[in-house]
């Protein structure tokens, strides 16, 4: 079975600052998708990035990117140019490459943006 | 394009009452998931369906709940009767497995308290 670890429950940053958000995974399997979700107040869950584990190239989207670390089993977010509009809670998630389309879940972050 | 539908938004209800959850997937997608997210537990996967058939439903907590996808574009979660613990945010999620590792995507969740 699959872990997804986020080892800091919350975390607060000024806004325009650099933020970068753990998470760490346990599986067996060598192909894989890794998943950040962002859950705002308004309770959504908006999918923020997208990683394919067979790709050694970090995904980028905008001011979010990934530190995929393979061997490490390790995959961060970095926030650049923080903005309000960030604040909410961020989740990291496994999929296996094959056999099913379950995702599991880390426990969170909550991540404030200070004006 | 519109995306995941739930409803309602909020559900108010009394112990022992039967509490039924709707949601309308994207079009197009043939998975759907249903989520339950409590403060203590997280985000929990309940049952998911292929092509409407009920896969996986080993998250069900018990017998009180049920779920069924009658066709590609409703599905409906079911408490009866219900109880106060049942109290959480349900999410209906949605994917297409055009690919592999396709994101779900969420409904904007259904608040249920059982008073």
């Amino acid at each position: 079975a699959q872990t997804v670890t986020q080892s800091q429950p919350e975390m607060s940053v000024q806004e325009a600052e650099t933020v970068t958000l753990s998470c760490t995974y346990d599986t067996s399997e060598n192909n894989y998708y890794l998943f950040w979700y962002k859950q705002p107040p308004s309770r959504q869950m908006i999918l923020v990035i997208r990683q394919e584990a067979y790709k050694q190239q970090n995904a980028t989207e905008n001011r979010f990117s990934v530190n995929f670390q393979k061997a490490a089993k390790s995959f961060s977010l970095k926030i650049s140019d923080s903005q309000l509009g960030d604040t909410a809670m961020y989740f990291c998630a496994f999929m296996k490459l094959l056999g099913n389309e379950k995702l599991t879940f880390g426990t969170g972050t909550r991540l404030t943006i200070i004006p | 394009d519109a995306g995941v539908i739930q409803s309602p938004r909020h559900e108010v209800t009394e112990m022992g009452q039967e509490v039924t959850l709707r949601c309308k997937p994207i079009s197009g997608h043939d998975y759907l998931f249903w989520y339950r997210q409590t403060m203590m537990r997280g985000l929990e996967l309940l049952i998911y369906f292929n092509n409407n058939v009920p896969i996986d439903d080993s998250g069900m907590p018990e017998d009180r709940f049920s779920a069924k996808m009658p066709n590609a574009s409703f599905s409906t979660l079911k408490i009866q009767p219900s109880e106060p613990r049942d109290s959480a945010v349900y999410f209906c999620a949605s994917s297409f497995r055009g690919g592999a590792g396709q994101p779900q995507h969420f409904g904007d969740g259904t608040r249920l308290s059982i008073l």
